[in-house]
């Protein structure tokens, strides 16, 4: 149990072009999604906590417009690349979180990425 | 700001081994760590988790150390095996109620030498 899954896992696009990225928990509910980035050779940075059927909180430096992100039900969260540029090219990783709130269960269960690269 | 670090980017264990990966945290609000596993081009995988009302818990081949003292974090693995390469992070869970975030150290990458 607990698998999360991403559509697509790697996309090449053109400079300028919106790309969207699905992220989905198959057999649990998230209320809370996460969504990170990571460089090469760098550590996971969370972008942005994406709680069901509210607006994501970004974190400082993560420019909302450009990220769009919506978590429209329990088991689906999309992270929207708008007008993408090369710069934006890296892999883009989610994570679930069952429950809500602290609780005793704080785990987060990640998806296997997706790559982005902007040509 | 707040972070979590690292203090070996890479180690490089001989097969049967065990390894020894080192955390600092800065953040002495944290109520909760987690170490990942994340193989080339794949996500993070949970290993092991400690609360910091612990100092140490087991796992399968794994042990997490916590010394609030000192503010350290350490990832034992036993018997170290090819398997077992990979990029290692510890993580902190900072935050309360409905709005919690992991936070990921650097990491250290895990070589091991058959």
């Amino acid at each position: 149990g607990a698998v999360v899954s991403q559509h697509p896992s790697r996309v090449i696009c053109k400079s300028g072009t919106s790309v969207k990225i699905e992220c989905r928990s198959l057999d649990f509910q998230a209320t809370t999604m996460f969504w990170y980035r990571q460089f090469p050779k760098q550590s996971l940075m969370l972008m942005a906590t994406s709680n069901e059927g509210s607006k994501a909180t970004y974190e400082q430096g993560v420019e909302k417009d450009k990220f769009l992100i919506n978590h429209a039900s329990l088991t689906l969260s999309t992270l929207t690349v708008t007008s993408a540029h090369p710069e934006d090219s890296s892999f883009y990783i989610c994570s679930a979180k069952r429950g809500f709130g602290g609780g005793t269960n704080n785990e987060q269960f990640f998806g296997p990425g997706t790559r982005l690269t902007v040509l | 700001g707040e972070s979590v670090g690292l203090h070996l980017p890479t180690l490089s264990v001989q097969e049967g081994d065990n390894s020894i990966i080192n955390c600092a945290y800065s953040n002495s609000a944290s109520d909760y760590f987690i170490w990942y596993k994340q193989e080339s081009g794949k996500g993070p995988q949970f290993i092991i988790d400690i609360r910091s009302n612990m100092d140490k818990r087991q796992g399968q081949r794994v042990t997490v150390l916590l010394n609030k003292t000192v503010k350290h974090l350490s990832l034992q693995i036993a018997a170290t095996q090819p398997g077992d390469s990979a990029v290692y992070f510890c993580a902190e869970n900072t935050g309360s109620g409905g709005y919690q975030k992991v936070t990921f150290g650097t990491g250290t990458k895990l070589q091991v030498i058959p």
